[in-house]
């Protein structure tokens, strides 16, 4: 069963920490996607990557970045967590084009204090 | 920009009754339209992916329909049981090439034993 794998399902946080968050797919895909799902605003793409080494912005990438040294790993950083980076964060890898589905990992839930 | 609504917002229903989840977009040149299911603060979980080029795609109990002419998808759940009690989301990819996906706003579920 392929599988996309996100290393932490709670997080706590303090203010101002630098946090890495952890996605791993094992289904050799080339796209990878980090959202955001916050209640009354649905899920926001922050940033993704279309290969090795890529990334692309989304709709929401301040205070973000990312990184993707090797294609099963997919990074997201938060420079400096503030309260309001406190929400669920969702990994998620497609192949190819728009054609193909999207598999989305079980969440991470961050809480920055 | 695409837009997806998806109606009813809650829908509660006794054990073993026949549903139906409606899901609509604006713009109906699409690739394909994917539904999952999200149990509270897990993941989003993929159920169907129907193509553009399809009218039906079924897996299980679940049937999931495709009008692309009048934006338009459904998700029918036979035999509805307590298990099925999640938020059903409906999605479409950015024509653009955007690398993103547009969400519906969700249908929360539960299944009264």
């Amino acid at each position: 069963d392929v599988k996309v794998t996100q290393s932490s399902r709670y997080l706590v946080k303090r203010t101002g920490e630098k946090v890495f968050l952890e996605c791993v797919q094992d289904m050799d895909h080339e796209n990878m996607f980090w959202y955001r799902q916050d209640p009354g605003l649905g899920l926001r793409l922050i940033y993704f990557s279309y290969d090795v080494k890529m990334k692309e912005k989304g709709d929401i990438p301040e205070g973000y970045s990312v990184s993707r040294e090797k294609k099963e790993r997919f990074s997201l950083i938060l420079e400096s967590a503030s309260t309001n980076q406190t929400s669920m964060y969702l990994c998620a890898s497609r192949t190819g084009t728009g054609l193909y589905g999207y598999t989305f990992g079980s969440g991470t839930r961050l809480t920055v204090v | 920009k695409q837009e997806v609504t998806q109606i009813p917002a809650a829908l509660s229903v006794p054990e073993g009754e026949n549903l139906v989840l409606n899901c609509s977009f604006t713009d109906s040149a699409i690739y394909n339209l994917q539904w999952f299911r999200q149990d509270p603060g897990k993941g989003l979980t993929s159920l169907l992916l129907i193509q553009s080029s399809q009218r039906e795609q079924t897996s299980g109990r679940l049937n999931a329909s495709l009008d692309k002419s009048s934006g338009r998808s459904t998700l029918y759940i036979a035999a509805s049981q307590p298990g099925d009690s999640a938020t059903y989301l409906c999605a479409v990819p950015d024509q653009t090439g955007a690398n993103n996906l547009f969400f519906g706003t969700g249908t929360r579920l539960t299944v009264i034993p």
